[in-house]
């Protein structure tokens, strides 16, 4: 079975710096996704970032970017230019590529933004 | 396009007692899946409806079920609740191709379900 770990309970960063959120899995798939989720106090959880683990390139959107190391089976997230409204709930899971098979999901890392 | 909402946003039940909360998942598809998030943790799989069918479970027991109607919105049901069923239940709506492939889960607000 696959899992996903989150090792950092709580994060803080500046307004306007950079924080990165780290995540390891591990599965004996080789063809697989990786997200990142925010969920904020609304409670929605709200995609991030996707990336294919048959692509080398990380994925980026915007002010996020990842960091897909898939030997050492790592998916860091880094947030630019943080804003207030990045303070959430962020989520790191993983699906299978085989099949419609469900997310797995570690169990988050709460980001706090300081003014 | 119409996104997944869910009801009620919130509700308070006593252990035994049976609930159903609903989803509409989202315009175009085919394909919802049950989670349960219990405070300061990830969501935890439930189970997935694709076509009006069950075709996944996560580790949950029988007294956990749900229904997809023809319009892929769906229902779950929990019976005999426990205190331990206390938590926020999210509902995700995705599309299936046929070959099996499918796209990103897009997530409803929830419903948080408080045993007492």
């Amino acid at each position: 079975a696959q899992t996903v770990t989150q090792s950092q309970p709580e994060m803080s960063v500046q307004e306007a710096e950079t924080v990165t959120l780290s995540c390891t899995y591990d599965t004996s798939e080789s063809d697989y996704y990786l997200f990142w989720y925010k969920q904020p106090p609304s409670r929605q959880m709200i995609l991030v970032i996707r990336q294919e683990a048959y692509k080398q390139q990380n994925a980026t959107e915007n002010r996020f970017s990842v960091n897909f190391q898939k030997a050492a089976k790592s998916f860091s997230l880094k947030i630019s230019d943080s804003q207030l409204g990045d303070a959430a709930m962020y989520f790191c899971a993983y699906r299978s590529a085989s099949g419609n098979t469900p997310l797995v999901f570690g169990k988050g890392t709460r980001l706090s933004v300081i003014a | 396009e119409t996104g997944v909402t869910q009801s009620p946003t919130h509700l308070i039940k006593t252990r035994g007692q049976q609930v159903t909360l609903r989803c509409s998942s989202q315009s175009g598809h085919n394909t919802v899946s049950w989670y349960q998030q219990a405070l300061g943790q990830g969501p935890q799989f439930i189970f997935q409806y694709y076509r009006e069918e069950e075709n996944g479970r996560g580790n949950f027991p029988p007294r956990f079920s749900g229904l997809q109607f023809p319009n892929y919105s769906s229902e779950l049901n929990v019976n005999a609740l426990e205190l331990d069923d206390s938590a926020l239940y999210l509902c995700a709506s995705s599309l299936v191709i046929r070959t099996g492939s499918s796209y990103e889960q897009y997530f409803g607000p929830g419903t948080r379900l408080t045993v007492t």
